[in-house]
């Protein structure tokens, strides 16, 4: 089975700092990789999606790489600001057989970035 | 504007008495699921569907039932629920039935069961 791990679990910096966020998952059999951002008391809101023949994705101030190989994915942030504050989570799909479609979180980085 | 609507967002009911919570979807997305969130355990997976009348079970689909009968629509159903069951649910859609792409999610119902 999937397992997905995300270190820091918590993480607390100075504006203006450039972050990384890391996701691990022991399965490399994925079809993608997702990073999502979750803020208090709402769903959540898909960052990047990095499918599993691509190593990263940038989006405005992030950037995501994806190694397959060694089951890792990081989550770049430069030039934090307190609107940042959130809990991030990665999520992988599988591609094995009857699970093709099921997708797998971690436990999330909660951030707090403050001024 | 694109969403995903759940109801209802709050409930708060007895063990035993069957409830439903409804998700709908506008983006005419072929792919559904549903997820609940526990303190401590995160994100797990219920039921999900790849399109119409096409359903398979997540991580954790013991006591739920789902249905796909519209494209737009895919309701939770708990027959009987229990205490076990008290959680934060959403809902989410993708383009595709593979679920290639991005997932949109709803804003959660918190379910209390008694």
């Amino acid at each position: 089975k999937q397992e997905v791990t995300q270190i820091p679990a918590a993480l607390s910096v100075p504006e203006g700092e450039n972050l990384v966020l890391n996701c691990s998952f022991t399965d490399s059999a994925i079809y993608n990789l997702q990073w999502f951002r979750q803020d208090p008391g709402k769903g959540l809101t898909s960052l990047l999606l990095i499918q599993s023949s691509q190593r990263e994705q940038t989006s405005g101030r992030l950037n995501a790489s994806l190694d397959k190989s060694s089951g890792r994915s990081t989550l770049y942030i430069a030039a934090s600001q307190p609107g940042d504050s959130a809990t991030y989570l990665c999520a992988v799909r599988t591609v094995r057989g009857s699970t093709l479609g099921r997708l797998y979180f971690g436990r999330g980085t909660q951030l707090t970035v403050w001024p | 504007e694109a969403q995903v609507t759940q109801n209802p967002r709050y409930l708060i009911t007895v063990t035993g008495k069957k409830l439903t919570v409804t998700c709908s979807q506008n983006m005419n997305h072929e792919y559904m699921s549903w997820y609940r969130q526990d303190p401590g355990l995160g994100l797990r997976q219920i039921y999900y569907s790849m399109n119409v009348e096409v359903t398979d079970k997540g991580d954790v689909p013991e006591g739920y039932k789902v249905s796909r009968k519209e494209k737009r629509n895919f309701p939770l159903i708990l027959e009987s629920p229990s205490p076990n069951q008290t959680s934060l649910y959403f809902c989410a859609s993708s383009f595709g039935g593979a679920g290639n792409q991005p997932q949109h999610f709803g804003d959660g119902t918190r379910l209390s069961i008694l």
